[in-house]
């Protein structure tokens, strides 16, 4: 079965500072790979998702971007976070039928 | 209006009483539909997944899809305090990207 890996599961970074997080999934290959993310007591946002290596496509316009260097990784990353970048992230996966996603643990970043 | 709608509660019930979760969806291309429980701090755990029209039952969950009225349900029985959680419904058409509701809290009383 897929096994979606998120970390780390909290961060608290200044205002200013750069942002990585990383996803890497287990359990199958060449999924469809997504980062949303969650404010609290809302839905999910779309933020970007990747079909395959280095294809990246960008849902919302904002400072943040993402990658995919290998099959199974995805990164999330910002140069200069914002107040509005607080929130909790959360990467997803298809399986193997490519119909179903499933979510990693997600990480709450609070951005001060 | 959103593709997906969810009302966010809070549902309170008392243990042992059948729950009923519900959406509505506006795009009548879409196909596939998924419940997900999530936990406080947790992420959405996938459970329930249908393709088109139709019940699926699992357990103590039945999922239920009503395409001529738009209408996703997930009904929940016998509940259990740890049935608390917030419940997502989504939907897509077989393409990228998956529609989701803001989801339902729901509270099962010991």
């Amino acid at each position: 079965s897929q096994t979606i890996h998120q970390w780390p599961a909290t961060l608290v970074q200044p205002v200013g500072s750069p942002l990585s997080l990383e996803c890497t999934v287990e359990g199958t290959s060449n999924p469809n790979l997504y980062w949303y993310r969650q404010a609290a007591g809302r839905g999910l946002q779309l933020l970007f998702y990747s079909v395959g290596i280095g294809q990246i496509s960008s849902e919302v316009p904002q400072n943040l971007s993402a990658s995919r260097p290998q099959d199974r990784q995805f990164i999330l990353s910002s140069k200069k976070l914002l107040l509005s970048d607080s929130g909790f992230y959360l990467c997803a996966g298809t399986g193997t039928t490519y119909n179903e996603q499933f979510f990693g643990p997600g990480t709450r970043l609070t951005v001060l | 209006q959103k593709e997906v709608e969810q009302d966010p509660g809070p549902l309170s019930v008392p243990e042992g009483a059948i729950v009923s979760l519900n959406c509505t969806y506006s795009n009548s291309a879409f196909q596939y539909f998924m419940w997900y429980r999530q936990y406080s701090r947790k992420g959405p755990e996938l459970l329930m997944y249908t393709y088109s029209s139709g019940n699926k039952e699992d357990g103590r969950f039945t999922a239920q899809v009503d395409k001529s009225s738009k209408y996703i349900s997930l009904f929940i029985r016998d509940s259990q305090p740890s049935d608390s959680a917030t419940y997502l419904c989504a939907s897509h058409t077989g393409g990228f990207k998956t529609i989701f509701g803001a989801g339902t809290r729901l509270f099962v009383k010991a």
